[in-house]
Protein backbone atom coordinates (compact mmCIF):
# COMPACT_ATOMS: atom_id res chain seq x y z
CA UNK A 1 0.00 0.00 0.00
CA UNK A 2 1.51 3.31 -1.06
CA UNK A 3 2.11 5.80 1.94
CA UNK A 4 3.62 9.42 1.15
CA UNK A 5 5.07 11.41 4.09
CA UNK A 6 5.79 15.33 3.55
CA UNK A 7 9.05 16.62 5.92
CA UNK A 8 10.09 20.38 6.01
CA UNK A 9 10.62 23.60 8.04
CA UNK A 10 7.24 24.64 9.36
CA UNK A 11 8.42 28.25 9.13
CA UNK A 12 10.16 29.99 6.46
CA UNK A 13 11.49 33.67 6.57
CA UNK A 14 9.79 36.02 3.36
CA UNK A 15 12.51 35.98 0.01
CA UNK A 16 13.87 32.90 1.07
CA UNK A 17 13.60 29.40 -0.06
CA UNK A 18 10.55 26.87 1.24
CA UNK A 19 11.85 23.02 0.91
CA UNK A 20 9.81 20.24 1.43
CA UNK A 21 10.39 16.59 0.37
CA UNK A 22 7.69 13.83 0.37
CA UNK A 23 8.80 10.11 1.22
CA UNK A 24 7.55 7.64 -0.38
CA UNK A 25 6.63 3.80 0.78
CA UNK A 26 4.95 0.80 -0.99
CA UNK A 27 6.03 1.54 -4.32
CA UNK A 28 8.54 3.12 -6.66
CA UNK A 29 8.32 6.40 -7.81
CA UNK A 30 9.42 5.58 -10.51
CA UNK A 31 6.58 3.61 -11.39
CA UNK A 32 3.81 6.73 -11.26
CA UNK A 33 3.79 10.41 -11.35
CA UNK A 34 3.66 12.51 -8.54
CA UNK A 35 2.49 15.95 -7.51
CA UNK A 36 2.43 18.78 -4.90
CA UNK A 37 -0.80 20.55 -3.93
CA UNK A 38 -1.42 23.25 -1.61
CA UNK A 39 -4.09 25.15 0.83
CA UNK A 40 -3.80 28.42 1.80
CA UNK A 41 -5.64 29.30 5.03
CA UNK A 42 -9.54 29.09 4.87
CA UNK A 43 -8.98 28.43 0.69
CA UNK A 44 -9.36 25.91 -1.83
CA UNK A 45 -6.76 23.01 -2.98
CA UNK A 46 -4.05 24.73 -5.65
CA UNK A 47 -1.95 22.34 -7.83
CA UNK A 48 1.93 23.48 -7.81
CA UNK A 49 3.41 21.22 -10.02
CA UNK A 50 4.89 17.08 -11.19
CA UNK A 51 7.10 15.33 -11.69
CA UNK A 52 6.96 11.95 -13.97
CA UNK A 53 7.85 8.90 -13.83
CA UNK A 54 11.09 9.68 -16.40
CA UNK A 55 11.52 13.09 -14.63
CA UNK A 56 9.96 15.37 -16.43
CA UNK A 57 8.13 18.29 -14.58
CA UNK A 58 5.37 20.67 -15.32
CA UNK A 59 4.17 23.58 -12.75
CA UNK A 60 1.30 25.65 -12.19
CA UNK A 61 1.70 28.87 -14.53
CA UNK A 62 1.24 31.08 -11.66
CA UNK A 63 4.15 29.70 -9.92
CA UNK A 64 6.34 28.26 -12.26
CA UNK A 65 9.07 31.36 -12.35
CA UNK A 66 10.16 29.91 -8.63
CA UNK A 67 9.14 26.37 -7.95
CA UNK A 68 11.12 23.63 -8.89
CA UNK A 69 10.06 19.91 -8.12
CA UNK A 70 12.83 17.09 -8.32
CA UNK A 71 13.03 13.81 -6.88
CA UNK A 72 15.87 11.32 -5.60
CA UNK A 73 15.49 7.77 -6.45
CA UNK A 74 17.75 5.73 -4.01
CA UNK A 75 15.96 7.80 -1.07
CA UNK A 76 12.30 7.24 -2.68
CA UNK A 77 11.88 11.07 -2.61
CA UNK A 78 10.71 13.49 -4.65
CA UNK A 79 11.08 17.49 -3.39
CA UNK A 80 9.68 21.34 -3.80
CA UNK A 81 11.43 24.04 -3.82
CA UNK A 82 9.78 27.28 -3.76
CA UNK A 83 11.86 30.58 -4.37
CA UNK A 84 11.01 34.30 -2.71
CA UNK A 85 8.43 33.19 -0.52
CA UNK A 86 6.01 35.79 0.80
CA UNK A 87 2.69 35.94 3.06
CA UNK A 88 0.51 34.30 0.23
CA UNK A 89 3.03 30.86 0.05
CA UNK A 90 1.60 30.05 3.65
CA UNK A 91 -0.43 27.21 2.86
CA UNK A 92 -0.61 22.93 4.24
CA UNK A 93 1.33 21.29 1.18
CA UNK A 94 0.52 17.73 -0.09
CA UNK A 95 2.21 15.73 -1.81
CA UNK A 96 -0.21 13.17 -4.15
CA UNK A 97 0.48 10.40 -6.56
CA UNK A 98 -0.62 9.95 -9.91
CA UNK A 99 -0.94 6.69 -10.70
CA UNK A 100 0.20 7.30 -14.62
CA UNK A 101 -0.06 8.30 -17.69
CA UNK A 102 -3.65 7.16 -18.46
CA UNK A 103 -4.84 7.64 -14.86
CA UNK A 104 -4.63 11.34 -13.97
CA UNK A 105 -6.12 11.87 -10.72
CA UNK A 106 -4.50 12.34 -7.14
CA UNK A 107 -5.44 8.49 -5.32
CA UNK A 108 -3.12 8.62 -2.43
CA UNK A 109 -2.51 11.69 -0.56
CA UNK A 110 0.14 12.60 2.79
CA UNK A 111 -1.22 13.89 5.62
CA UNK A 112 0.40 17.58 4.56
CA UNK A 113 2.92 19.88 6.01
CA UNK A 114 2.03 23.75 7.07
CA UNK A 115 4.46 25.96 6.02
CA UNK A 116 4.11 29.59 7.34
CA UNK A 117 5.88 32.46 5.75
CA UNK A 118 6.12 34.80 8.61
CA UNK A 119 9.53 37.10 9.76
CA UNK B 1 -5.21 27.76 -16.02
CA UNK B 2 -8.31 29.78 -14.11
CA UNK B 3 -9.75 27.92 -10.92
CA UNK B 4 -13.13 25.55 -11.68
CA UNK B 5 -16.06 27.06 -10.19
CA UNK B 6 -18.20 25.39 -7.50
CA UNK B 7 -20.79 27.08 -5.41
CA UNK B 8 -19.44 27.70 -1.73
CA UNK B 9 -22.25 25.72 0.20
CA UNK B 10 -24.68 22.89 -0.50
CA UNK B 11 -26.77 21.30 2.24
CA UNK B 12 -28.89 18.59 3.09
CA UNK B 13 -31.33 16.17 5.89
CA UNK B 14 -30.13 12.77 6.50
CA UNK B 15 -31.13 10.79 3.68
CA UNK B 16 -31.26 13.18 1.61
CA UNK B 17 -29.48 13.87 -1.42
CA UNK B 18 -27.27 16.66 -2.83
CA UNK B 19 -25.56 17.52 -6.04
CA UNK B 20 -22.23 19.90 -6.48
CA UNK B 21 -21.61 21.48 -9.64
CA UNK B 22 -18.48 21.96 -11.00
CA UNK B 23 -18.02 24.26 -13.92
CA UNK B 24 -14.86 24.48 -16.30
CA UNK B 25 -14.47 24.83 -19.68
CA UNK B 26 -13.79 23.07 -22.97
CA UNK B 27 -9.66 23.39 -22.35
CA UNK B 28 -10.68 21.26 -18.82
CA UNK B 29 -13.85 19.82 -17.99
CA UNK B 30 -15.46 19.82 -20.80
CA UNK B 31 -12.33 18.60 -22.76
CA UNK B 32 -11.32 15.28 -21.07
CA UNK B 33 -12.27 12.42 -19.03
CA UNK B 34 -10.03 13.30 -15.95
CA UNK B 35 -12.43 14.61 -13.73
CA UNK B 36 -11.94 13.50 -9.85
CA UNK B 37 -13.79 14.94 -6.37
CA UNK B 38 -12.21 15.04 -3.70
CA UNK B 39 -13.62 14.83 0.07
CA UNK B 40 -11.46 17.05 2.57
CA UNK B 41 -12.42 17.01 6.55
CA UNK B 42 -10.68 19.57 8.16
CA UNK B 43 -6.88 18.70 9.42
CA UNK B 44 -7.12 15.71 6.82
CA UNK B 45 -5.52 14.69 4.04
CA UNK B 46 -8.09 15.15 0.88
CA UNK B 47 -9.95 11.23 -0.45
CA UNK B 48 -10.35 10.68 -4.12
CA UNK B 49 -14.20 10.17 -3.96
CA UNK B 50 -14.56 9.79 -8.16
CA UNK B 51 -12.29 9.78 -10.88
CA UNK B 52 -12.81 9.34 -14.52
CA UNK B 53 -15.68 11.62 -13.97
CA UNK B 54 -18.01 8.46 -12.58
CA UNK B 55 -15.49 6.06 -11.46
CA UNK B 56 -15.01 5.31 -7.77
CA UNK B 57 -12.34 3.86 -5.72
CA UNK B 58 -12.43 0.64 -3.93
CA UNK B 59 -14.17 1.59 -0.39
CA UNK B 60 -15.91 4.46 -1.45
CA UNK B 61 -19.80 3.98 -0.85
CA UNK B 62 -21.75 3.90 -4.24
CA UNK B 63 -23.59 6.69 -2.74
CA UNK B 64 -21.69 9.13 -4.25
CA UNK B 65 -21.89 9.04 -7.69
CA UNK B 66 -20.60 11.66 -10.59
CA UNK B 67 -21.27 12.83 -14.11
CA UNK B 68 -20.14 15.28 -16.61
CA UNK B 69 -22.31 17.38 -19.61
CA UNK B 70 -20.65 19.74 -21.61
CA UNK B 71 -17.84 21.48 -19.47
CA UNK B 72 -19.78 20.72 -16.08
CA UNK B 73 -19.51 18.37 -13.75
CA UNK B 74 -21.42 16.98 -10.91
CA UNK B 75 -20.98 15.00 -7.87
CA UNK B 76 -24.66 13.62 -6.28
CA UNK B 77 -24.20 12.57 -2.86
CA UNK B 78 -27.42 10.62 -1.75
CA UNK B 79 -28.54 9.07 1.25
CA UNK B 80 -26.75 11.94 3.12
CA UNK B 81 -24.96 11.14 6.33
CA UNK B 82 -23.34 12.43 9.06
CA UNK B 83 -19.95 11.95 8.53
CA UNK B 84 -20.40 13.08 4.68
CA UNK B 85 -20.33 16.77 5.96
CA UNK B 86 -16.76 17.84 4.75
CA UNK B 87 -15.15 20.17 1.60
CA UNK B 88 -15.95 18.34 -1.64
CA UNK B 89 -13.15 19.61 -4.72
CA UNK B 90 -13.39 19.15 -8.46
CA UNK B 91 -10.08 18.59 -10.22
CA UNK B 92 -9.80 18.24 -14.11
CA UNK B 93 -6.71 17.70 -16.14
CA UNK B 94 -5.71 21.00 -18.00
CA UNK B 95 -3.80 20.72 -20.57
CA UNK B 96 -3.29 18.80 -23.79
CA UNK B 97 0.65 19.39 -24.31
CA UNK B 98 1.94 18.88 -21.16
CA UNK B 99 0.84 17.64 -17.58
CA UNK B 100 -1.57 20.36 -15.51
CA UNK B 101 -4.09 19.98 -13.68
CA UNK B 102 -7.03 22.43 -12.18
CA UNK B 103 -9.02 22.24 -8.95
CA UNK B 104 -12.33 24.05 -7.88
CA UNK B 105 -12.89 26.43 -4.67
CA UNK B 106 -14.33 23.89 -3.24
CA UNK B 107 -17.99 23.43 -1.99
CA UNK B 108 -18.95 22.70 2.04
CA UNK B 109 -21.00 20.48 2.49
CA UNK B 110 -23.34 20.33 5.52
CA UNK B 111 -25.59 17.67 6.62
CA UNK B 112 -28.53 19.66 8.58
Amino acid sequence: QVQLQESGPGLVKPSETLSLTCTVSGVSISDHYWSWIRQPPGKGLEWVGYISNSGNTNYNPSLRRRVTISRDLSKSQFSLRLNSVTAADTAEYFCARVPGRWELHFDSWGQGSRVTVSS
Amino acid sequence: QSALTQPPSASGSPGQSVTISCTGTSSDVGGYKYVSWYQKHPGKAPKLMIYEVNKRPSGVPDRFSGSKSGNTASLTVSGLQAEDEADYYCSSYADSNNYAWVFGGGTKVTVL
